[in-house]
């Protein structure tokens, strides 16, 4: 168990529609991050927050929007969905601001099967 | 884009038999990391290796970094069934940007 929680599990979804993931990370990290794991694209970095502000931003459509609120946790919300979004939606946290390269060792939760109909 | 990328894209040993996955990266990196993925599962920390560092150790693993040619390699040993999964390398730049993952190596170890 990383200590990483994310939520939903699975969700199904309808294309148009939008959905919130949620993550928890763990006790004392002030990183989390995003990743979307597709079988044809591998694992695209997304998003990182360290302590509330965005850090870092990667391969993020602009119908996605994450945020990190002051308890730690993060949200990913995914609208206007398409089929291409079906994948699985990772949220990693660590320690470390990620700063000038100080990335240390990221705890990955178990994913969010995301499948868009 | 990414900034590691692995190599081989899929590796079938039998049990026993030492496997070699290499990574190449683009940028100037402060660190190197491996993770392994069992299928559908979260991604697990294996080993960090340091820019400064030239070959780390841990248990059956031993990850090697060429910072001049841009390239890691990860060395499991006496492979065992249990290692099937695939297996990533990830970097972060110097700048603070990006920390990202290439596109893995998928490791099959027959019993």
């Amino acid at each position: 168990d990383s200590g990483v929680t994310q939520t939903p599990k699975h969700l199904i979804t309808a294309t148009g529609q939008r959905v919130t993931l949620r993550c928890s990370p763990r006790s004392g990290d002030l990183s989390v991050y995003w990743y979307q794991q597709s079988l044809d694209q591998g694992l695209q970095f997304l998003i990182q927050y360290y302590n509330g502000e965005e850090r870092a931003k990667g391969n993020i459509l602009e119908r996605f929007s994450a945020q990190q609120f002051p308890d730690l946790h993060s949200e990913l919300n995914l609208s206007s969905l398409e089929l291409g979004d079906s994948a699985l939606y990772f949220c990693a946290s660590s320690p470390n601001s990620g700063l000038a390269g100080h990335t240390g060792e990221l705890f990955f939760g178990e994913g969010s099967r995301l499948t868009v109909l | 884009s990414q900034q590691g990328e692995e190599d081989p894209q899929a590796l079938s040993i039998q049990e026993g038999e030492n496997a070699t996955m290499n990574c190449s990266y683009k940028t100037s990196i402060n660190n190197l990391q491996w993770y392994r993925q069992n299928s559908g599962r979260g991604l697990v920390h294996l080993i960090l290796i340091r820019s400064n560092e030239r070959e780390k150790h841990s248990g059956r693993l031993r990850v090697t970094l060429d910072t001049s040619k841009k390239s890691s390699s990860l060395l499991i040993t006496a492979s065992r069934a249990a290692d099937t999964a695939s297996y990533f390398c990830a970097t972060g730049d110097n700048y603070g940007q990006n920390f990202v993952f290439g596109p893995g190596t998928r490791l099959s170890v027959l019993p």
